[in-house]
């Protein structure tokens, strides 16, 4: 079956303008997760969400940051008036339902989009 | 938040030998993930372990919550296991993961 796909694999723009980065969940994942991660780090938590409603946002930096799902299946990744320290490597993950415990579950990430911001 | 620490951040192999990674953290969990991201950046989930002892192949990972680390041993290294090697606990009832630095293999032929 399909993995996790992402879209674009890389995003090149310049300082200032507003890009939107795409996931597609595996079929039937009600998790989604994205991460970013920087040269020699781990991914770093930016928002999770469960169906459609984002669960925890915590991990976003600014509120030039925003994501979306709104049928609970692709979600989009938005962000207004791009700097350069926002260049990185943007994963995102999917994973089953959650459960009543709220803990996650075996995640299984997609390939990233390398954005550089000029 | 929960603080990860991955040993040794650096590690060179010869072909054949084993090696033992850890991961420290400092709150209690509710699981533990480890992840292995291959040259190319692909991450892949090796192991979803809150406790206990698991084996798949020539990997196995122990994860003692009580006593707040994991390991993960690698037998028999082959040249593609190089890569990074990433814990990643999830503290009680979060919902959500925090990696660690991560470990960088390299084995050599």
């Amino acid at each position: 079956g399909a993995g996790v796909s992402q879209t674009p694999s890389n995003k090149v723009t310049e300082k200032g303008k507003y890009v939107e980065l795409r996931c597609d969940p595996i079929s039937g994942h009600t998790a989604l997760y994205w991460y970013r991660q920087s040269l020699g780090q781990g991914p770093e938590f930016l928002i999770y969400f469960q169906g459609t409603g984002a669960a925890d946002d915590s991990g976003l930096p600014n509120d030039r940051f925003f994501a979306v799902r709104p049928e609970g299946s692709v979600s989009t990744l938005k962000i207004q008036r791009t700097e350069r320290g926002d260049s990185a490597v943007y994963l995102c993950a999917s994973s089953p339902y959650l459960g009543q415990r709220r803990s996650t579950d075996t995640q299984y990430f997609g390939p990233g989009t390398r954005l550089t911001v000029l | 938040g929960i603080q990860v620490e991955q040993s040794p951040p650096d590690l060179i192999l010869q072909e054949g030998a084993n090696s033992t990674l850890r991961c420290n953290f400092s709150d209690s969990v509710n699981n533990l993930q480890w992840f292995h991201q291959n040259p190319w950046g692909q991450l892949i989930n090796l192991f979803y372990i809150p406790s206990g002892t698991k084996q798949n192949g020539r990997l196995s990972a122990t994860t003692v919550a009580t006593e707040r680390y994991s390991l993960l041993y690698i037998s028999s290294s082959q040249t593609t296991d190089s890569g990074v090697y990433f814990c990643a606990p999830e503290i009680t009832n979060a919902g959500k993961s925090t990696f660690g630095d991560g470990t960088t293999l390299t084995v050599k032929p």
